[in-house]
């Protein structure tokens, strides 16, 4: 069983529909990030949230939302989807960070392919 | 994002090895992160440098020089399985700052 999993995988919808995309995880880690991948721009942070109580916008926040509705399940939504938000969506995972010591890796979902027309 | 820059592509045949440079802006730089994304499926961890030098594990290594902005990954003993993107990542400010990554294909 995968420790981050994403639904839906695959998602085709139309202009003006919102929609919502969901991440759980079973890592049993507090941090949680919703990334969208475009070709050849890499991957870009949408929204990223440290624990329950903590939402914060990331390079690209504009026309999405998310909610962190427990420790393991964080939302994505569009509500009005545009066809420039056409991505691959990855949800991520990760350990809070050891100051002076380390940063800890992020861990990432299968990803969601969502395609709006 | 965050003037990270790595190449587009690298083609290198199996058994060879194969560098991939990564150049990044040095304000406020916590780490750096290296991942490996095959066609149509998720990033996986592959090293991190926060100081520098050399970090070995295995077929991959990671290389850092802070004063530079300069990281390479360095795959050895090329597999046809190595054949992915290679996504070098910037730590800074609690959150990471992809490269578009570099695509590798391994030739028989």
């Amino acid at each position: 069983d995968a420790d981050v999993t994403q639904t839906p995988r695959n998602r085709i919808t139309k202009t003006g529909k919102r929609i919502m995309l969901e991440c759980s995880q079973t890592k049993g880690h507090d941090r949680m990030y919703w990334y969208r991948q475009d070709p050849g721009l890499g991957l870009r942070l949408i929204y990223y949230s440290f624990d329950v109580k903590d939402i914060n916008k990331g390079e690209i926040s504009d026309g999405y939302s998310v909610s962190r509705q427990a420790q393991a399940k964080f939302s994505l939504s569009l509500e009005s989807a545009i066809p420039n938000q056409t991505a691959l969506y990855f949800c991520a995972t990760s350990d809070p960070d050891i100051p002076g010591v380390s940063n800890q890796p992020q861990h990432f979902g299968d990803g969601t392919r969502l395609s709006i027309l | 994002g965050q003037n990270i820059d790595q190449p587009t592509e690298m083609t290198a045949t199996e058994g060879a090895i194969v560098q991939i440079n990564c150049t990044y802006q040095t304000s406020g730089f916590n780490g750096l992160f290296w991942y490996q994304q095959h066609a149509g499926e998720a990033p996986t961890f592959l090293s991190y440098n926060v100081l520098d030098g050399l970090e070995e594990k295995g077929r991959f290594s990671s290389f850092l020089s802070r004063s530079k902005g300069y990281s390479y990954l360095l795959l050895k003993e090329l597999q046809m399985k190595d054949s992915a993107s290679y996504l070098c990542a910037r730590f800074s400010d609690y959150k990471l700052s992809f490269g578009a990554g570099t695509t590798v294909t391994v030739r028989a």
